[in-house]
């Protein structure tokens, strides 16, 4: 089983929609969980961390179930910008590593 | 204030040959982390290091792949005998301290292609 378990989508969807993405963890010591976002060939950057009681940046918000061990995203109104990879990413206590999911790739159409 | 630097940017090497892969941090930052991505994969650790130390190799593979961060000087990753299973981007990130809270921030990869 991955660490880090998303569902690598496509994910197609009109300008304006919402759209909600979900990743699931298997080591309860994770301590630390962000959001990345990877654009094609490129580095991934930080979209934002995720916290226990729910967080939101805009558009962009973002919940954290620890008794599940599940994280998610919500997109709102989308934009063609949003378009790209988004990298659920989880870091375990007392470590300096990310453990990243494969991605969750969002393509937002016209 | 410039980002992390990697170059670089691109990479061919011949099977059996050697790639040698740096990386500078963001200025002030002292911890650097190496991670793979292969094609249509996520992002795998392969190691952190602090100033002349190694933290967490774990993600290293076990032969020919080494890594080290001196005291002056930029970060290298050094893949001996490189085979076509090489052929990844090499991403190195830095953080300003090895917090759970310090974000790593990512430079823009080395793709490395081996024929």
């Amino acid at each position: 089983r991955k660490e880090v378990e998303q569902d690598p989508g496509p994910f197609n969807v009109p300008e304006g929609a919402t759209v909600a993405f979900n990743c699931t963890y298997s080591n309860s010591a994770s301590q630390s969980f962000f959001w990345y976002r990877q654009d094609c060939r490129k580095e991934p950057k930080l979209l934002m961390s995720v916290y226990s009681s729910g967080n939101e940046d805009g558009r962009f918000t973002a919940q954290l179930n620890r008794a599940s061990q599940y994280i998610s995203l919500l997109i709102r109104d989308s934009k063609l910008s949003d378009s790209a990879t988004y990298l659920c990413v989880v870091k375990p206590s007392n470590t300096g590593k990310l453990i990243f999911g494969q991605g969750t790739t969002l393509q937002v159409k016209p | 204030n410039a980002g992390v630097m990697q170059n670089p940017r691109h990479l061919v090497r011949r099977r059996g040959q050697e790639a040698r892969l740096r990386c500078s941090p963001m200025k002030g930052h002292s911890h650097v982390y190496w991670y793979r991505q292969l094609p249509e994969e996520g992002l795998k650790f392969m190691v952190y290091l602090q100033k002349e130390n190694i933290i967490d190799e774990s993600g290293m593979p076990k032969e020919r792949f080494s890594a080290e961060f001196p005291k002056e000087g930029p970060s290298i990753l050094r893949i001996q005998q490189v085979v076509r299973g090489d052929s990844a981007a090499y991403f190195c990130a830095s953080s300003l301290q090895g917090r759970d809270d310090n974000e790593q921030f990512f430079g823009p990869g080395t793709r490395l292609t081996v024929l």
